[in-house]
Formats: C-alpha cells, sequence, structure tokens
C-alpha cells in the first residue's frame, strides 16, 4: 500500500519567515495530494491540494509544489503569521484504492511572535 | 464548502458499554465515508471504509466485530465502539466525500472510556 513520510515532525519559525514542509509518497499511482491544517482539538481542515497533472499550485500566502518523478511534494508558507501555528498533514491518494488517503505523521508549526 | 456533523463531540463511558457515534454529512450525498482514531500528537489512522448500501470495509488490524459501522443512507454513517476498554480511547473522526472527491471531515469525538 502507498507509504506517506512527512518531515520535519516540528518545525519552529519567527513570524514573517517562511516554512518548509516536505512528504515523499512511494506509490506512483498517487494522483492526487492534499493538505490539511488540524488546530488542537479540532478537525482538518484542507488548506490547499495538487493533482498529479500539475506541478505548483499557489493560494495567497501557501503553494505546494509536487515532482512526480522524485515522488515528494511540499507545502510552502510565506510570510507566516501566529495563527498559522498548529499541526499541518499531508496525505496521498490514488483514485483506484477506493479513494482513500494515506497521511504524512504530521508536522507541528510553531510560528514565535 | 459541504459540512460534516459528527455528533457527540465528547462522550464518556463505562467499561463494558458501547458508543455510537454519528456521521452526517448535511449539505451534500456521500457514498463514501471513511472513519480515522487519532492517538494524542500523532496522525489519522484510517480504520474503515464506510460504503453506503454495503458492507464496511477494514484497515488491517482493526477489529470488525469490535468497531461496528453502518451506512445505512447517502448522509449517515455511524460507528458504535461495542464493549468499551480504557484503551478505545481516543479521538476518532469521520470524512465524508464530496461531489468532487475532497475529504471533508467531522469535527470528531473524544471518546473517554473509565
Amino acid at each position: 500500500g502507498e507509504n506517506v513520510e512527512q518531515h520535519p515532525s516540528t518545525l519552529s519559525v519567527q513570524e514573517g519567515d517562511s516554512a518548509v514542509i516536505k512528504c515523499t509518497y512511494s506509490d506512483s499511482a498517487s494522483n492526487y495530494f492534499p493538505w490539511y491544517k488540524q488546530e488542537l482539538g479540532k478537525r482538518p481542515q484542507l488548506i490547499i491540494d495538487i493533482r498529479s497533472n500539475v506541478g505548483e499550485k499557489k493560494d495567497q500566502r501557501i503553494a505546494v509544489t509536487l515532482n512526480k518523478t522524485a515522488k515528494h511534494f511540499s507545502l510552502h508558507i510565506t510570510e507566516t503569521q501566529p495563527e498559522d501555528s498548529a499541526v499541518y498533514f499531508c496525505a496521498a491518494r490514488k483514485m483506484a484504492a477506493g479513494n482513500k488517503l494515506t497521511f504524512g505523521g504530521g508536522t507541528r508549526v510553531l510560528v514565535k511572535p | 464548502g459541504a459540512v460534516v456533523s459528527q455528533h457527540p463531540s465528547r462522550v464518556i463511558c463505562k467499561s463494558g458499554t458501547s458508543v455510537k457515534i454519528e456521521c452526517r454529512s448535511l449539505d451534500f450525498q456521500a457514498t463514501t465515508m471513511f472513519w480515522y482514531r487519532q492517538f494524542p500528537k500523532q496522525s489519522l489512522m484510517l480504520m474503515a471504509t464506510s460504503n453506503e448500501g454495503s458492507k464496511a470495509t477494514y484497515e488491517q488490524g482493526v477489529e470488525k466485530d469490535k468497531f461496528l459501522i453502518n451506512h445505512a443512507s447517502l448522509t449517515l454513517s455511524t460507528l458504535t465502539v461495542t464493549s468499551a476498554h480504557p484503551e478505545d480511547s481516543s479521538f476518532y473522526i469521520c470524512s465524508a466525500l464530496g461531489g468532487t472527491l475532497e475529504a471533508f471531515f467531522g469535527q470528531g469525538t473524544r471518546l473517554t472510556v473509565v
């Protein structure tokens, strides 16, 4: 089955700096890669996603890049703000696998004011 | 975006009793829902895939007789933790697939078995 690894597990940045989280996946057939933000005790919220026919996608301060050849994808947050502090999860999915999402281990991001 | 409602948000039960958790898609129909378990400071672990009108598909290592899943309609899936024990204490989250196959999550249920 699919295996998704996520690094780093914790990330501390100064407000205004950029944060980068990287994920690798094992199944080359995976074709959908969402990123979720989860605040303590709350539901994961989709913040951005990318499909395998696209190499990069941007939404204001958030961007995701995908390298299908290397099987890795990254989340970039620019101009970080304290409210960006949360746990971020990457995930991968292939349509033939019952649409199941396989999650990375998560990255705890702390933005210091 | 679409809304998924999970109930209850918190529940405390005694060892040996059963607890039912509901997951509802409020403004869309979901033929597929998923149930996850999340331990503190850990990732979401898929327990099972719930398909409307058919039996759930359980992930390896998840006891189907322990975690009963019913998906009786296109807007409701239920997870029943039977004969609960303290080790079943956890955060349980459901998600439902929308028409674009985006996954929408419920708010989660914190189960404490005493």
